[in-house]
């Protein structure tokens, strides 16, 4: 199976650093991506990794550990507008697959103030 | 550069009906993908396209759905005989493929599909 599992909600304050894990079976890996999602809109690309470590863009970071299968999405100086759903996904390569990502549930993340 | 279009946004049908979207995805983009994103989930995987074929599909893909990309450019994902299980979102999602590089999808804002 290539089971993602990402907590169902989050909540935070504004200005604070929120942390949202992913996992992930590690059979087959080929990059994990993050994107978010308001209500009723398209999902927006956040971040890609494909090796360990950390890559930073602006106030949303997002790591990586390939041994371990996992993945963080960090979000630094919280604004309300980044109330959305979080969205872990993770491409695998197979016999048949092409790029198609595979996606968690997703995070609901609440900002407060 | 515009984004990904997908159209209707929303199509509300009876139990039976055909119904068919439309997605034009980035200009350049060659791969093109279709998911299915119910409430309270992530998009599932539907199917791909690279230019003008069809690479793969997912066995959530029954019969009763179609998708044809004819000219390497739009696509469009056609459902016959519409069940109430059929209500979703329908998400299309373009990238460029270059070899090595990310592969990034970026995605439409989707055609809600209710059907009654």
């Amino acid at each position: 199976g290539q089971n993602i599992d990402q907590p169902t909600e989050m909540t935070a304050t504004e200005g604070a650093i929120v942390q949202i894990n992913c996992t992930y079976q590690t059979s087959g890996f080929n990059g994990l991506f993050w994107y978010q999602q308001h209500a009723g809109e398209a999902p927006t690309f956040l971040s890609y990794n494909v090796l360990d470590g950390l890559e930073e863009k602006g106030r949303f970071s997002s790591f990586l550990s390939r041994s371990k299968g996992y993945s963080y999405l960090l979000l630094k100086e919280l604004q309300m507008k980044d109330s959305a759903s979080y969205l872990c996904a993770v491409r695998f390569v197979s016999s048949n697959s092409g790029y198609a990502l595979n996606f968690g549930k997703g995070t609901s993340l609440l900002v407060t103030p | 550069d515009t984004g990904v279009s997908q159209d209707p946004r929303h199509k509300i049908t009876k139990r039976g009906q055909n119904v068919t979207f439309r997605c034009d995805p980035i200009s350049e983009h060659n791969r093109l993908y279709w998911y299915r994103q119910t409430l309270g989930q992530g998009p599932e995987f539907l199917t791909y396209f690279q230019n003008e074929a069809q690479l793969e599909k997912s066995r959530l893909l029954s019969d009763r759905f179609s998708a044809e990309r004819p000219k390497g450019s739009f696509s469009t994902l056609e459902i016959q005989r519409t069940e109430q299980g059929d209500s979703a979102m329908y998400l299309c999602a373009s990238s460029l493929d270059r070899g090595r590089v990310k592969n990034i999808q970026y995605f439409g804002a989707g055609t809600r599909l209710s059907v009654l």
